[in-house]
């Protein structure tokens, strides 16, 4: 049972937009910053979104990222195939002294 | 470029132990808190440990608590995991990662991860 709480999986068809969602509480999500990686197939996970909704260099504009209260969003536009990938949200939690990650969403492009 | 690349994993005994390594290039390694991170087979990510850039604090998942112990040589810009007492539960990819600031308390985000080692504990 992961301490942040994201919908197991999400479809849209190419072109669209999909919105990624993440829940925790104040002693994570409330105070504290919120990331989001992306996990292609087979591959290690990929830092997408810091600080809530910074991109890191290199990474489209296409992907953003908010928060509000206790919980936070990734947006995806334009969906391309390529966006196959598990999404996963992270953040720091001052209660259990540890980072938290969501359980991951499945995104599927079709 | 920064490189995070692990080695070490393997297929061992419930109660066995493994030490896993990781070699880091590209950034400046000593200025930097690292972590482990873990995905079970199908499963999401969950922080295993993290330890500051001078080795002065360091931190574990309770899952791992007690068993598992973190280390760091800056000169040699390496960073272990010493994985005691396994269980069947350990099995997972493990990877390697790099957080912005000095501390682990507090990470606000991995910035890199490296490509993750398997660890299987099996009979």
């Amino acid at each position: 049972q992961s301490v942040l709480t994201q919908p197991p999986s999400v479809s849209s068809a190419p072109g669209q937009k999909v919105i990624i969602s993440c829940s925790g509480t104040t002693s994570n999500i409330g105070n504290n910053y919120v990331s989001w990686y992306q996990q292609l197939p087979g591959t290690a996970p990929k830092l997408l979104i810091y600080d809530n909704d910074q991109r890191p260099s290199g990474i489209p504009d296409r992907f953003s990222g908010s928060k509000s209260g206790t919980s936070a969003t990734l947006g995806i536009t334009g969906l391309q195939t390529g966006d196959e990938a598990d999404y996963y949200c992270g953040t720091w939690d001052g209660s259990l002294r540890a980072g938290v990650f969501g359980g991951g969403t499945k995104l599927t492009v079709v | 470029e920064v490189h995070l690349v692990e080695s070490g994993g393997n297929l061992v005994q419930p109660g066995r132990s493994l030490r896993l390594s990781c070699a880091a290039s590209g950034f400046n390694f000593g200025d930097s808190a690292m972590h482990w991170v873990r995905q079970g087979p199908g499963k999401g990510l969950e922080w295993v440990s993290g330890i500051s850039w001078n080795s002065g604090s360091v931190n574990y998942a309770d899952s791992v608590k007690g068993r598992f112990t973190i280390s760091r040589d800056n000169a040699k810009n390496s960073l272990f995991l010493q994985m005691n007492s396994l269980r069947t539960e350990d099995t997972a990819f493990y990877y390697c990662a790099k957080s912005s600031g000095t501390s682990w308390y507090g990470v606000r985000y991995f910035d890199y991860w490296g490509q993750g080692i398997l660890v299987t504990v099996s009979s």
